[in-house]
Parts: C-alpha cells; sequence; structure tokens
C-alpha cells in the first residue's frame, strides 16, 4: 500500500514566521508532488508542485523536494491568518501515473 | 481559466434513494475526470478515474453498481450513489484535468451528502 505520511498537527505559528510542513511517501517511484490547501469544508486547491530535488519558489511558498529520502516540504514565509488551512500532500503514483496519492493533511493555524 | 462546477453543494436524502452529482468544467475541455470522496478528518480518497466517452475506471473496493460514473461529454460527468444509506455520508468532490497537462487537477467545490 502505498502510504503519505503527514504529522496531522495542529501546526501553529505566530503571524509573520515561517511554517513549515513536512510529508514522507513510501512510493520510491514517485517522480511529481503537489501540495493543496483545503479550508475546512471546502474543496482542495493546488498552491504549487515540484517535480525535481531541490527547492522550487513561488511567493511566499517555497516546496523542497528529496527524491532519495522520500520526502518533501512546503516552507511558508511570511505566514497570515489567511493561511490557516489543511495543506495537503499528494505525489503522483509511479509508473507514469497522473493520479495523486493525498496524505490527511496537516492543520495549519496562524495566529495574530 | 481552468473552472470546475459541482453541483449540488450540499444534499440530504433517505435511505434507499438515489443521488446524482455534476461536475461541469466551464472554460475547458476535461479529458479526464476524477471522482473523490472525503470522510471529516481523514484524506481525499479517489474513487475512480473517467475518460470521456469510455467506461470509469474504479479503485480498488469501489462498488461500481453503486456509485455511476458517466462522463458522456469533454465537459460534463456524474456520479450517481444509487440506493444510498447512511455509510454512504461523506463529501464527494470532482476534479479535471485537460489535455496533455494530466497532472494538473482542477476542483469542484465538492458535495455534501447527508443520507438519512
Amino acid at each position: 500500500q502505498k502510504e503519505v505520511e503527514q504529522n496531522s498537527g495542529p501546526l501553529s505559528v505566530p503571524e509573520g514566521a515561517i511554517a513549515s510542513l513536512n510529508c514522507t511517501y513510501s512510493d520510491r517511484g514517485s517522480q511529481s508532488f503537489f501540495w493543496y490547501r483545503q479550508y475546512s469544508g471546502k474543496s482542495p486547491e493546488l498552491i504549487m508542485f515540484i517535480y525535481s530535488n531541490g527547492d522550487k519558489e513561488d511567493g511566499r511558498f517555497t516546496a523542497q523536494l528529496n527524491k532519495a529520502s522520500q520526502y518533501v516540504s512546503l516552507l511558508i514565509r511570511d505566514s497570515q491568518p489567511s493561511d490557516s488551512a489543511t495543506y495537503l500532500c499528494a505525489p503522483l503514483r509511479s509508473g507514469g501515473s497522473y493520479i495523486p496519492t493525498f496524505g490527511r493533511g496537516t492543520s495549519l493555524i496562524v495566529h495574530p | 481559466g481552468a473552472v470546475v462546477s459541482q453541483h449540488p453543494s450540499w444534499v440530504i436524502c433517505k435511505s434507499g434513494t438515489s443521488v446524482k452529482i455534476e461536475c461541469r468544467s466551464l472554460d475547458f475541455q476535461a479529458t479526464t475526470m476524477f471522482w473523490y470522496r472525503q470522510f471529516p478528518k481523514q484524506s481525499l480518497m479517489l474513487m475512480a478515474t473517467s475518460n470521456e466517452g469510455s467506461k470509469a475506471t474504479y479503485e480498488q473496493g469501489v462498488e461500481k453498481d453503486k456509485f455511476l460514473i458517466n462522463h458522456a461529454s469533454l465537459t460534463l460527468s456524474t456520479l450517481t450513489v444509487t440506493s444510498a444509506h447512511p455509510e454512504d455520508s461523506s463529501f464527494y468532490i470532482c476534479s479535471a484535468s485537460q489535455g496533455a497537462a494530466k497532472n494538473i487537477q482542477y476542483f469542484g467545490a465538492g458535495t455534501r451528502l447527508s443520507v438519512l
């Protein structure tokens, strides 16, 4: 069973701080990794994706990938209360699949 | 762009009845649509993948006769929950991808189903 592990949290950070969200995955063949944000009672929305080892920055968000360690993370700089949500890690299945396996998500709370 | 509309957003039905949920891509042609189910505090679980004009591919453990999926056009897919029971109460979410960019999924707003 391919699994995605995330700390359920909640992770609480003060406004303006850096929030660090981590994810490990068991499918060694996964090549593409997606981060989604899901507000309570809403559907997920794509934040960013990463395919290559290293860092990828998009505005206040930075995704980090280490395929050898089967680890992917998301950093949120200058955290805002509006960032309070559940963040879902979703690597695509191996074998060239375009189907993601979702983790249970990490709940982030940014307090003023 | 890339807007996916899902309807209804909330439905309550009696046990034993059937419920149909629609998923439409409004500004693009969705070559592939996905149907997920999410229980409270749980991850999204893929139920099935559907390509326009062909039968849906169901995930292991999902009853295809209970969850009927139709993808008759490039902009519309429907999920029908037949003979619904209280344990089918959940948050159902559709998503769609377009063309060669199958990796990118655009999600509908979801449908909250409550079976009494």
